[in-house]
Protein backbone atom coordinates (compact mmCIF):
# COMPACT_ATOMS: atom_id res chain seq x y z
CA UNK A 1 0.00 0.00 0.00
CA UNK A 2 2.79 2.72 -1.04
CA UNK A 3 1.81 6.19 -1.24
CA UNK A 4 3.38 6.75 -4.48
CA UNK A 5 5.09 3.58 -6.55
CA UNK A 6 7.67 4.13 -9.45
CA UNK A 7 8.62 1.30 -11.46
CA UNK A 8 11.24 0.63 -12.61
CA UNK A 9 13.25 0.92 -9.51
CA UNK A 10 16.75 0.32 -11.77
CA UNK A 11 16.89 1.06 -15.27
CA UNK A 12 20.29 0.68 -17.27
CA UNK A 13 20.34 1.04 -21.58
CA UNK A 14 22.28 2.33 -24.46
CA UNK A 15 22.19 5.73 -26.01
CA UNK A 16 19.85 6.88 -28.75
CA UNK A 17 17.39 3.71 -26.70
CA UNK A 18 13.45 4.46 -25.98
CA UNK A 19 12.61 3.91 -22.22
CA UNK A 20 9.76 4.42 -20.30
CA UNK A 21 8.64 5.06 -16.45
CA UNK A 22 5.58 4.57 -14.47
CA UNK A 23 4.37 6.49 -11.84
CA UNK A 24 1.35 5.81 -9.63
CA UNK A 25 -0.06 7.31 -6.55
CA UNK A 26 -3.16 5.71 -4.24
CA UNK A 27 -3.29 9.50 -2.02
CA UNK A 28 -6.10 10.25 -4.36
CA UNK A 29 -3.79 13.32 -4.96
CA UNK A 30 -5.13 15.49 -8.44
CA UNK A 31 -1.58 17.10 -9.09
CA UNK A 32 1.76 14.97 -9.98
CA UNK A 33 5.06 15.91 -10.56
CA UNK A 34 8.58 14.46 -12.39
CA UNK A 35 11.47 15.68 -11.05
CA UNK A 36 15.29 14.85 -12.34
CA UNK A 37 17.89 14.31 -9.53
CA UNK A 38 21.78 14.57 -11.11
CA UNK A 39 24.23 13.61 -9.30
CA UNK A 40 24.78 16.41 -7.50
CA UNK A 41 21.95 15.84 -5.54
CA UNK A 42 19.99 18.96 -7.52
CA UNK A 43 15.90 18.53 -7.47
CA UNK A 44 14.97 20.05 -10.42
CA UNK A 45 11.43 19.93 -11.29
CA UNK A 46 10.46 18.96 -14.85
CA UNK A 47 6.93 18.72 -15.53
CA UNK A 48 3.59 18.61 -13.28
CA UNK A 49 0.13 17.92 -14.38
CA UNK A 50 -3.40 18.98 -12.02
CA UNK A 51 -6.33 16.29 -13.06
CA UNK A 52 -4.25 15.10 -16.20
CA UNK A 53 -3.88 18.11 -18.02
CA UNK A 54 -0.11 19.54 -18.29
CA UNK A 55 0.52 22.49 -16.13
CA UNK A 56 4.76 22.97 -15.57
CA UNK A 57 6.64 21.63 -18.45
CA UNK A 58 10.62 23.50 -17.68
CA UNK A 59 12.31 23.49 -20.41
CA UNK A 60 12.91 19.83 -20.74
CA UNK A 61 14.02 18.90 -24.50
CA UNK A 62 11.03 17.42 -25.64
CA UNK A 63 12.75 13.88 -26.36
CA UNK A 64 11.08 13.71 -22.55
CA UNK A 65 7.40 13.12 -23.33
CA UNK A 66 4.61 12.53 -19.77
CA UNK A 67 1.37 11.11 -20.12
CA UNK A 68 -1.08 11.32 -17.38
CA UNK A 69 -4.00 8.61 -18.49
CA UNK A 70 -5.92 9.65 -15.10
CA UNK A 71 -5.25 11.30 -12.43
CA UNK A 72 -3.29 8.60 -10.04
CA UNK A 73 -0.74 7.46 -13.01
CA UNK A 74 2.15 10.22 -14.73
CA UNK A 75 4.24 8.18 -16.94
CA UNK A 76 7.46 9.37 -18.55
CA UNK A 77 8.69 8.63 -22.12
CA UNK A 78 12.33 9.29 -23.30
CA UNK A 79 13.24 9.31 -26.75
CA UNK A 80 16.91 8.74 -28.02
CA UNK A 81 18.16 8.47 -24.76
CA UNK A 82 21.42 10.52 -24.46
CA UNK A 83 24.38 10.10 -21.66
CA UNK A 84 23.14 13.64 -19.88
CA UNK A 85 19.91 11.83 -18.86
CA UNK A 86 21.71 9.39 -16.67
CA UNK A 87 20.21 10.74 -13.06
CA UNK A 88 17.35 9.55 -10.68
CA UNK A 89 13.36 10.33 -11.85
CA UNK A 90 11.42 11.02 -8.86
CA UNK A 91 7.42 11.10 -9.14
CA UNK A 92 5.73 13.03 -6.66
CA UNK A 93 2.19 13.95 -5.96
CA UNK A 94 -0.02 16.51 -3.90
CA UNK A 95 -3.04 17.15 -3.24
CA UNK A 96 -4.11 20.12 -5.21
CA UNK A 97 -2.17 22.21 -7.48
CA UNK A 98 0.01 25.32 -5.71
CA UNK A 99 3.30 25.79 -4.21
CA UNK A 100 1.64 26.00 -0.58
CA UNK A 101 1.20 21.80 -0.97
CA UNK A 102 3.17 19.08 0.43
CA UNK A 103 4.46 16.73 -1.83
CA UNK A 104 4.78 13.10 -1.51
CA UNK A 105 7.70 11.87 -3.70
CA UNK A 106 7.68 8.47 -4.90
CA UNK A 107 11.47 6.13 -4.67
CA UNK A 108 12.97 6.58 -7.00
CA UNK A 109 14.31 5.34 -11.28
CA UNK A 110 17.59 5.15 -11.29
CA UNK A 111 18.37 5.10 -14.91
CA UNK A 112 21.87 5.01 -16.30
CA UNK A 113 22.83 5.37 -20.08
CA UNK A 114 25.32 3.68 -21.34
CA UNK B 1 13.69 33.89 -12.29
CA UNK B 2 13.12 32.47 -8.68
CA UNK B 3 16.17 31.24 -7.02
CA UNK B 4 17.08 29.49 -3.49
CA UNK B 5 20.62 29.49 -2.34
CA UNK B 6 21.60 26.80 0.38
CA UNK B 7 24.54 26.93 2.39
CA UNK B 8 26.58 25.11 3.75
CA UNK B 9 26.83 22.38 1.05
CA UNK B 10 27.68 20.19 3.29
CA UNK B 11 27.75 19.59 7.05
CA UNK B 12 30.23 17.67 9.47
CA UNK B 13 29.16 17.92 13.61
CA UNK B 14 29.58 15.71 16.42
CA UNK B 15 27.20 13.56 18.16
CA UNK B 16 24.77 15.76 20.12
CA UNK B 17 25.94 19.11 18.65
CA UNK B 18 23.55 21.44 17.12
CA UNK B 19 23.30 21.72 13.20
CA UNK B 20 22.19 25.00 11.15
CA UNK B 21 21.38 25.28 7.52
CA UNK B 22 20.52 28.49 6.12
CA UNK B 23 18.69 29.39 2.59
CA UNK B 24 17.76 32.82 0.95
CA UNK B 25 15.01 32.96 -1.44
CA UNK B 26 14.73 35.08 -4.08
CA UNK B 27 10.77 35.66 -4.66
CA UNK B 28 9.37 38.06 -2.54
CA UNK B 29 6.14 36.74 -2.76
CA UNK B 30 6.48 33.23 -1.69
CA UNK B 31 4.76 32.41 1.79
CA UNK B 32 5.61 28.68 2.17
CA UNK B 33 9.18 27.33 2.96
CA UNK B 34 9.24 23.08 3.19
CA UNK B 35 12.66 21.57 4.33
CA UNK B 36 13.03 17.86 3.06
CA UNK B 37 14.99 15.35 4.14
CA UNK B 38 16.70 12.45 1.95
CA UNK B 39 18.51 9.89 3.39
CA UNK B 40 20.77 7.60 1.07
CA UNK B 41 19.52 5.84 -1.55
CA UNK B 42 15.98 7.34 -0.36
CA UNK B 43 13.18 9.51 -1.45
CA UNK B 44 13.18 12.85 0.03
CA UNK B 45 10.52 13.52 2.83
CA UNK B 46 8.90 16.76 4.58
CA UNK B 47 10.26 17.19 7.93
CA UNK B 48 9.32 20.21 8.78
CA UNK B 49 7.56 23.60 6.94
CA UNK B 50 6.89 27.00 8.34
CA UNK B 51 4.76 29.61 6.55
CA UNK B 52 5.34 33.37 6.51
CA UNK B 53 2.57 34.26 9.19
CA UNK B 54 5.47 32.83 11.64
CA UNK B 55 8.72 33.52 12.33
CA UNK B 56 9.37 30.39 14.27
CA UNK B 57 8.35 26.60 14.44
CA UNK B 58 9.78 23.77 16.35
CA UNK B 59 9.23 19.97 16.33
CA UNK B 60 10.90 18.44 19.20
CA UNK B 61 14.50 18.40 17.99
CA UNK B 62 14.08 20.50 14.90
CA UNK B 63 13.06 23.98 14.69
CA UNK B 64 12.93 25.99 11.41
CA UNK B 65 13.20 30.02 11.49
CA UNK B 66 12.20 32.81 9.20
CA UNK B 67 13.21 35.88 8.26
CA UNK B 68 10.54 37.50 5.42
CA UNK B 69 12.68 41.28 5.29
CA UNK B 70 15.86 39.78 4.82
CA UNK B 71 14.71 36.93 2.73
CA UNK B 72 16.36 34.60 4.90
CA UNK B 73 14.78 30.68 6.14
CA UNK B 74 17.06 28.15 8.44
CA UNK B 75 16.73 24.98 9.81
CA UNK B 76 18.23 24.30 13.44
CA UNK B 77 18.75 20.63 14.91
CA UNK B 78 19.67 19.74 18.26
CA UNK B 79 21.72 17.11 20.30
CA UNK B 80 21.91 15.48 16.74
CA UNK B 81 21.86 11.84 16.02
CA UNK B 82 23.71 9.33 13.84
CA UNK B 83 19.98 9.07 12.29
CA UNK B 84 19.71 12.52 11.40
CA UNK B 85 22.80 12.17 8.63
CA UNK B 86 21.20 13.08 5.15
CA UNK B 87 20.95 15.56 2.67
CA UNK B 88 18.48 18.28 3.60
CA UNK B 89 16.48 20.49 1.20
CA UNK B 90 15.38 24.29 1.93
CA UNK B 91 12.33 25.11 -0.76
CA UNK B 92 10.24 28.13 -1.63
CA UNK B 93 6.81 28.53 -3.37
CA UNK B 94 6.82 29.46 -6.73
CA UNK B 95 3.62 29.42 -8.62
CA UNK B 96 2.19 25.97 -8.82
CA UNK B 97 5.52 24.37 -7.73
CA UNK B 98 8.30 24.72 -5.19
CA UNK B 99 11.70 25.90 -5.92
CA UNK B 100 14.37 23.59 -4.08
CA UNK B 101 17.69 24.52 -3.09
CA UNK B 102 20.85 22.92 -3.78
CA UNK B 103 21.13 20.54 -0.80
CA UNK B 104 23.24 20.09 2.38
CA UNK B 105 24.48 16.77 3.00
CA UNK B 106 25.18 16.75 6.90
CA UNK B 107 27.21 13.99 8.65
CA UNK B 108 26.83 13.56 12.17
CA UNK B 109 29.78 11.56 13.48
CA UNK B 110 29.48 9.18 16.19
Amino acid sequence: DTAVSQTPKYLVTQMGNDKSIKCEQNLGHDTMYWYKQDSKKFLKIMFSYNNKELIINETVPNRFSPKSPDKAHLNLHINSLELGDSAVYFCASSQDLGGQETQYFGPGTRLLVL
Amino acid sequence: GENVEQHPSTLSVQEGDSAVIKCTYSDSASNYFPWYKQELGKRPQLIIDIRSNVGEKKDQRIAVTLNKTAKHFSLHITETQPEDSAVYFCASEATNKLIFGTGTLLAVQP
